[in-house]
C-alpha cells in the first residue's frame, strides 16, 4: 500500500496569513492526488483534485501544486472558516489511501 | 443537488453485524460508484471498497474484505455496506462518498455519516 505522510499534524497561524501543508507519498503517485477539508463534526469536503483542479464552489484563495511524491496544499489568506482538519488522499494505486491529516487552528 | 443520506447509528454487539445504508439523490445513481470509507476516533481514514450501482461489481480493500459487503438497490437509489463479525476496532464513522470511474474517482460528496458503535 502507498503510504502519505501529512506534514505538520497540527499548524497554527494568523489571520490572512499564506499556509502551505504537505503531503508526501511513498511513491510516485503521478498527480492523482486530492485534498479534503473536514471541519469538526462534518463529513470531509472536497477542495482540489487531481492535485491542482479547484472543485466547484471552492474559493479560490485554495490551491494545490506537486507531482511525483511530493504535494502541497496553499492557502492564500487564511480565513476564520478555514479552521478544519485537512487530509490528502492518493489515487494512483489500490487501496486508495489517505493522509493522516493536518490540523489548522487561528493563532 | 446531489444528496446521500445515510442511516442513523447503530449499537452493536460483538459478533453481530449491522447494514447500514446510503440514500442517493440528485443524480442518476447508475452513473457513479460509491464508495465507502471509515474514520475512527483518532480521525484516520481508511478506504473500504466501492461498487459500481449499474453492474454491482465490487472492488475491496484486502483489508476489509470478509468484514465488509457492499450491495445496492437500485430501484430506490440506495447502498448498502454490511459489517459482518462485529469487534470493537470496528466502532467508527463511515461514509459514503461518491466518484467517477477510472481516472475521474475523487469523492465528489460526501454522506453525513453513520456512527457504529460495538460494545457489549
Amino acid at each position: 500500500d502507498i503510504q502519505m505522510t501529512q506534514s505538520p499534524s497540527f499548524l497554527s497561524a494568523s489571520v490572512g496569513e499564506r499556509v502551505t501543508l504537505s503531503c508526501k507519498a511513498s511513491q510516485n503517485i503521478n498527480k492523482y492526488l486530492d485534498w479534503y477539508q473536514q471541519k469538526l463534526g462534518e463529513a470531509p469536503k472536497l477542495l482540489i483534485y487531481n492535485t491542482n483542479n479547484l472543485h466547484t464552489g471552492i474559493p479560490s484563495r485554495f490551491s494545490g501544486s506537486g507531482s511525483g511524491t511530493d504535494y502541497t496544499l496553499t492557502i492564500s489568506s487564511l480565513q476564520p472558516e478555514d479552521v478544519a482538519t485537512y487530509f490528502c488522499l492518493q489515487r494512483n494505486s489500490w487501496p486508495l489511501t489517505f493522509g493522516s491529516g493536518t490540523k489548522l487552528e487561528i493563532k | 443537488q446531489v444528496q446521500l443520506q445515510q442511516s442513523g447509528a447503530e449499537l452493536a454487539k460483538p459478533g453481530s453485524s449491522v447494514k447500514i445504508s446510503c440514500k442517493a439523490s440528485g443524480y442518476t445513481f447508475t452513473s457513479y460508484a460509491m464508495h465507502w470509507i471509515k474514520q475512527t476516533t483518532g480521525q484516520a481514514l481508511e478506504w473500504t471498497g466501492y461498487i459500481a450501482p449499474g453492474s454491482g461489481g465490487t472492488k475491496y480493500n484486502e483489508k476489509f474484505k470478509g468484514k465488509a459487503t457492499l450491495t445496492v438497490d437500485k430501484s430506490s437509489s440506495t447502498a448498502y455496506m454490511q459489517l459482518s463479525s462485529l469487534t470493537p476496532v470496528d466502532t467508527a464513522v463511515y461514509y459514503c462518498a461518491i466518484g467517477g470511474y477510472g481516472a475521474y474517482n475523487w469523492f465528489a460528496y460526501w454522506g453525513q455519516g453513520t456512527l457504529v458503535t460495538v460494545s457489549s
